[in-house]
């Protein structure tokens, strides 16, 4: 059974950067993943931040990038804000039509 | 702007069954994938399955197979979602989403089923 992982908290203080990482159990992650990325805060619906690896929805400030660093999808946020305090989920095409989340990132700014 | 509105969620006893669904407004529906996605109280995100643009073909995960039925009606710019034989494990709050590139675009603000006795 495949299995997509995320560090399950990470921490950041305001203006600093952090990167949030997406890897496979079963083995690298590519841009054939079509790595996407969303961020979700308590109540609320999911807002999609990062399609195909590194595209930014409309109206995603330009703080969030996407990439693939070391064989895993990586969501890095620079110059972190307050409101960035949220969980994070990546989701990965694992093929067959099938798509796997993460477990989210619990992301502290402090 | 892109509008999605899920209904139909509520308390159900287990063994029953519920139809949801997700009206879709301010875009083409027919010719966007659409996708499920639940979260369990306290837990993450959970794609469900999928269907094509046309409704030829859907996807789902695994575990739902057989007793989750995604459908669509292009017509009236709606999208369903068939759950039999609820389990506790079902108790979510369902999402509905565009799906593009392998990844949602646009989501609803979800609807909570609860699966109890």
């Amino acid at each position: 059974q495949t299995v997509v992982t995320q560090e399950p908290s990470l921490s950041v203080s305001p203006g600093g950067t952090v990167t949030l990482t997406c890897g496979l159990s079963s083995g690298s992650v590519s841009t054939r993943n079509y790595p996407s990325w969303y961020q979700q805060t308590p109540g609320q619906a999911p807002r999609t931040l990062i399609q195909r690896t590194s595209s930014r929805s409309s109206g995603v400030p330009d703080r969030f990038s996407g990439s693939i660093l070391d064989n895993k999808a990586a969501l890095t946020i620079t110059g972190a804000q307050a409101d960035d305090d949220s969980d994070y989920y990546c989701l990965l095409d694992v093929g067959g039509g099938i798509a796997i989340f993460g477990g989210g990132t619990k992301l502290t700014v402090l | 702007d892109v509008h999605l509105v899920e209904s139909g969620g509520g308390l159900v006893h287990p063994g029953g069954s519920l139809r949801l669904s997700c009206a879709a407004s301010g875009f083409t529906f027919s010719n966007y994938w659409m996708s499920w996605v639940r979260q369990a109280p306290g837990q993450g995100l959970q794609w469900v399955g999928s269907v094509k643009p046309d409704g030829s073909a859907t996807n789902y995960l695994d575990s739902v197979k057989g007793r989750l039925i995604i459908s669509r009606d292009n017509a009236k710019n709606s999208l369903d979602l068939q759950i039999n034989n609820l389990r506790g494990e079902d108790t979510a709050v369902y999402y509905c989403a565009t799906a593009a590139d392998s990844s949602f675009e646009n989501w609803g603000q979800g609807t909570s089923v609860t699966v109890a006795s």
